[in-house]
């Protein structure tokens, strides 16, 4: 099974509005970390939010907040207020236990529309 | 956070030759890094741990004799393609943990292009 499951290929959002970015993820590992990376077409990988299994309240960090469904095994990016600058791949990525490996979804590419 | 960098952040060469690409953590020490291939449209593949003072860990499927990995410093870790050819074309991206973060930080990422 996918530990990491991204289902949405693309996404378009209106500049100013809000856009969520599903993640769903997969472990038997009760600690366990999610984060969020943007890939912007430079190919950097830019670290956003991260959300770890104990933690009691969502992560948020500026327009990026991570909607935290433990029982659902969600860990949805939300960014509010988008900018032209957010058009980019976001990928969703998981650490189990104290395992060095991450483990990446396949993507989401974000088009921020004028 | 974190500082990472990546060098080259391009590179062309002809097929058969060798290509090193150096990985440095610029503002902490990083016992273990990380090497990725990363093909267009495509998710990050893990492709080596490099751990400091010893052999790299590969990944199933990943040449050790073709993808050379050296940790030879707690700030350095270097991918050597030898003998590339075309297909060995690819976007490959290094990372190391923040120290004593869980977060697994970047470098820019080096596009290697074989003719």
């Amino acid at each position: 099974a996918q530990k990491i499951t991204q289902t949405q290929p693309g996404m378009f959002v209106q500049e100013k509005e809000a856009v969520t970015l599903d993640c769903t993820y997969d472990t038997s590992d009760p600690s366990y970390g999610l984060f969020w990376y943007k890939q912007p077409s430079s190919g950097e990988m830019i670290f956003l939010i991260y959300q770890g299994s104990y933690d009691q309240q969502n992560a948020t960090e500026g327009r990026y907040s991570l909607n935290f469904q433990k029982a659902r095994k969600s860990a949805n990016l939300v960014i509010s207020a988008s900018q032209l600058g957010d058009s980019a791949m976001y990928f969703c990525a998981m650490r189990e236990g104290s395992g060095n490996q991450f483990y990446f979804g396949t993507g989401t590419s974000l088009t921020v529309i004028p | 956070g974190a500082v990472v960098s990546q060098h080259p952040s391009r590179v062309i060469c002809k097929s058969g030759t060798s290509v090193k690409i150096e990985c440095r953590s610029l503002d902490f020490q990083a016992t273990t890094m990380f090497w990725y291939r990363q093909f267009p449209k495509q998710s990050l593949m893990l492709m080596a741990t490099s751990n400091e003072g010893s052999k790299a860990t590969y990944e199933q499927g990943v040449e050790k004799d073709k993808f050379l990995i050296n940790h030879a410093s707690l700030t350095l870790s270097t991918l050597t393609v030898t003998s590339a050819h075309p297909e060995d074309s690819s976007f490959y991206i290094c990372s190391a943990y923040g120290h004593g973060t869980d977060t697994q930080y970047f470098g820019p990422g080096t596009r290697l292009t074989v003719l």
